[in-house]
């Protein structure tokens, strides 16, 4: 248990909705980092929070939106949804924005019919 | 960005051989981490390199990094079942931030 947990753990939706993952960092970690991975993509980085304010962006589309709130928990919004974001959605923590080693949560796993 | 590539995507191995792996790149990397994902499971962290021809040893596992930084290798003494999994190389970002970016991983599995 990496200490990071995320909800929920199983999502089915359909095409064209809007669904909010959480994720609740490791205690005392102010970074958090959410992943995509599909069987055709792999592990792609998304966006990264350090203490509430985005720190980093990566191949995460203008349909997602993240936040992180003040009491360090964070939100990956997804809207407009098409079948190609059936995906796993993990979550990572670390404590400071450069930290090596990320703990990564038990994911979430969408899918869109 | 820096990217990393990682062939083939799956090995199959009888319990008790060894198993290598590599890790590729074009250019010259600041550093390279290593990931162990167990089927179902989320990615663990096992090891960061960050010195030219560094070699850490993990048990069975050795670990290590290019002389020219541009490669890196896993290998795994005796085979067990317990080492069933996708095993991901991932370079850190050394700018503002700590993004990872992936290799495809490769998929280890194990014959008893």
């Amino acid at each position: 248990d990496s200490g990071v947990t995320q909800t929920p753990k199983h999502l089915i939706t359909a095409t064209g909705q809007r669904v909010t993952l959480r994720c609740s960092p490791r205690s005392g970690d102010l970074s958090v980092y959410w992943y995509q991975q599909s069987l055709d993509q792999g592990l792609q980085f998304l966006i990264q929070y350090y203490n509430g304010e985005e720190r980093a962006k990566g191949n995460i589309l203008e349909r997602f939106s993240a936040q992180q709130f003040p009491d360090l928990h964070s939100e990956l919004n997804l809207s407009s949804l098409e079948l190609g974001d059936s995906a796993l959605y993990f979550c990572a923590s670390s404590l400071h924005d450069r930290d090596y080693e990320q703990y990564f949560g038990p994911g979430t796993r969408l899918t869109v019919t | 960005g820096q990217q990393v590539m990682q062939i083939p995507q799956y090995q199959h191995v009888q319990e008790g051989e060894d198993f290598t792996t590599y890790c590729n790149s074009s250019t010259t990397l600041s550093n390279i981490q290593w990931y162990k994902q167990r089927p179902g499971g989320h990615p663990v962290f096992l090891i960061q390199l960050v010195k030219s021809g560094e070699v850490k040893k993990q048990k069975r596992l050795t670990f290590q990094f290019g002389e020219a930084k541009k490669n890196s290798s896993l290998h795994i003494t005796a085979t067990q079942t317990t080492d069933v999994g996708t095993y991901f190389c991932a370079v850190r970002d050394t700018g503002a931030n700590s993004k990872l970016t992936f290799g495809k991983g490769i998929t280890l599995s194990v014959r008893p």
